[in-house]
C-alpha cells in the first residue's frame, strides 16, 4: 500500500520569499514521486517527478524537490515566490514502475502575499 | 497534439438522473485513467484502461458507475441514479507507459453538481 501526507493544508509566503511545501510518503516498493499543480477550475499540471535517476529533481517554473529515503520525504521548494505561484499543490506516489495509479495527498494551498 | 480533453466541462443534474462524461486522451496514449476529486481533497483513483481493457477498479467505483473504452481511444464514464455525494470534479488522464515519458497527463476535468 502507498500513501502520501502533505503537512500544512495552507501555506502563505511573501512574494520573493522561499517556498517550502512538505510531502512525506509511505510505500512498500521503490516509489516514483510527483508534484502536480492545480489552478482554479483546471486539471493538474506536472511540476516534476522523481524516477530514481537523481535525488534532486528540477522542474518547471523554478521549482525543485529532493528525495530523501531516510526521511521518506519529497519536499518541494522554490527560492523566490512569485504571485503566479498561487495555486493548489499535490504530492503523489506510484510504483514500482511509475506508470501505475497515482495516490495523492490532500494538497497544500499556496498563497502569495504581495 | 492538443492534450487530454474532457466533455462536458460542467454538468448540473438532479438526483436520480444518469450522466455520462467523455474523455479523449492524447493520441497514441494507450493507458487512460479516471480520478475523482471532491472539494478540498486530492484526486482519488477510480479506474484505468490499457487500450480497451479495464485493468483495475477502485472500491470507490460502486455499481452505479461504469466506464468503457470500446476502441481503445476515447473513454466514457457513466453514473446512474446520481446522488448528491457524487458531486465532484471527475478527472481523466492518459499516459504511454512504453515510451520514455510515462507521465500521466491530465485533462481539465468535468465538474458535476447533483442537486
Amino acid at each position: 500500500a502507498q500513501s502520501v501526507t502533505q503537512l500544512g493544508s495552507h501555506v502563505s509566503v511573501s512574494e520573493g520569499a522561499l517556498v517550502l511545501l512538505r510531502c512525506n510518503y509511505s510505500s512498500s516498493v521503490p516509489p516514483y514521486l510527483f508534484w502536480y499543480v492545480q489552478y482554479p477550475n483546471q486539471g493538474l499540471q506536472l511540476l516534476l517527478k522523481y524516477t530514481s535517476a537523481a535525488t534532486l529533481v528540477k522542474g518547471i517554473n523554478g521549482f525543485e524537490a529532493e528525495f530523501k529515503k531516510s526521511e521518506t520525504s519529497f519536499h518541494l521548494t522554490k527560492p523566490s515566490a512569485h504571485m503566479s505561484d498561487a495555486a493548489e499543490y499535490f504530492c503523489a506516489v506510484s510504483g514500482p514502475f511509475g506508470n501505475e495509479k497515482l495516490t495523492f495527498g490532500t494538497g497544500t494551498r499556496l498563497t502569495i502575499i504581495p | 497534439d492538443t492534450g487530454v480533453s474532457q466533455d462536458p466541462r460542467h454538468k448540473i443534474t438532479k438526483r436520480g438522473q444518469n450522466v455520462t462524461f467523455r474523455c479523449d486522451p492524447i493520441s497514441e496514449h494507450n493507458r487512460l485513467y479516471w480520478y475523482r476529486q471532491t472539494l478540498g481533497q486530492g484526486p482519488e483513483f477510480l479506474t484505468y484502461f490499457q487500450n480497451e481493457a479495464q485493468l483495475e477498479k477502485s472500491r470507490l467505483l460502486s455499481d452505479r458507475f461504469s466506464a468503457e473504452r470500446p476502441k481503445g481511444s476515447f473513454s466514457t464514464l457513466e453514473i446512474q441514479r446520481t446522488e448528491q455525494g457524487d458531486s465532484a470534479m471527475y478527472l481523466c488522464a492518459s499516459s504511454f507507459p512504453g515510451g520514455t515519458d510515462n507521465t500521466q497527463y491530465f485533462g481539465p476535468g468535468t465538474r458535476l453538481t447533483v442537486l
